[in-house]
């Protein structure tokens, strides 16, 4: 069974600085994928960024970076120059051979 | 657009009315799953199909039905719902099982009195 870990219920952050999200794994799959999610409070998934297991790079998207340390099982997720608008829950996932899981999430507050 | 509809967003209901969710996408994916979403414990899947006619339990699927007769619908259909079954609601579509690209409906968010 595939399991996903974030042990920050909560963060604060102040705006324009760098933040970083917990998220360790466990899976016995060789070959899986790893997921971060934005949920705003409107409510809505939103998808930010994807790292397999087998990429030699730790994958980037905009301000959005995933720390992959696969020896650790870890897929943190580096939000730099955070905004207001970066308030939201954040949630971690894995796939593999079974379907999408999920971690419990993290509440990220910007403030001002 | 790509994109994955949920219908209704919103309903309040009693204990024991039968009620259905519904869930449609326009990408031509195989894979579809239902997950509920509650305080303090994330997105749980309720049941996921690999295909029309294959579905299969996910982690909470008591007291919930799903079925798959075209490759486009998914519809989450309780029986008999109860004050626990209140809950976020979300349905998602992707290519395959192990597809990076994983597209979520808006969400449902259903109250059970």
């Amino acid at each position: 069974a595939q399991k996903i870990t974030q042990t920050q219920p909560g963060m604060f952050v102040q705006e324009k600085e760098a933040v970083t999200l917990d998220c360790t794994y466990d899976t016995s799959d060789p070959s899986y994928g790893l997921f971060w999610y934005k949920q705003p409070s409107s409510g809505e998934m939103i998808f930010l960024i994807y790292q397999g297991s087998y990429d030699q790079q730790n994958a980037t998207e905009g301000r959005y970076s995933l720390n992959f340390q696969k020896a650790r099982k870890s897929a943190n997720l580096v939000i730099s120059a955070s905004q207001l608008g970066d308030s939201a829950m954040y949630f971690c996932a894995i796939s593999g051979n079974t379907p999408l899981v999920f971690g419990k999430g993290t509440r990220l507050s910007v403030i001002a | 657009e790509a994109q994955v509809t949920q219908n209704p967003r919103y309903l309040i209901t009693v204990t024991g009315k039968k009620l259905t969710v519904t869930c449609s996408q326009n990408m031509n994916h195989e894979y579809m799953s239902w997950y509920r979403q509650d305080p303090g414990l994330g997105l749980r899947q309720i049941y996921y199909s690999m295909n029309v006619e294959v579905t299969d339990k996910g982690d909470v699927p008591e007291g919930y039905k799903v079925s798959r007769k075209e490759k486009r619908n998914f519809p989450l259909i309780l029986e008999s719902p109860s004050p626990n079954q209140t809950s976020l609601y979300f349905c998602a579509s992707s290519r395959d099982r192990r597809s990076y690209e994983q597209y979520f409906g808006p969400g449902t968010r259903l109250t059970v009195t």
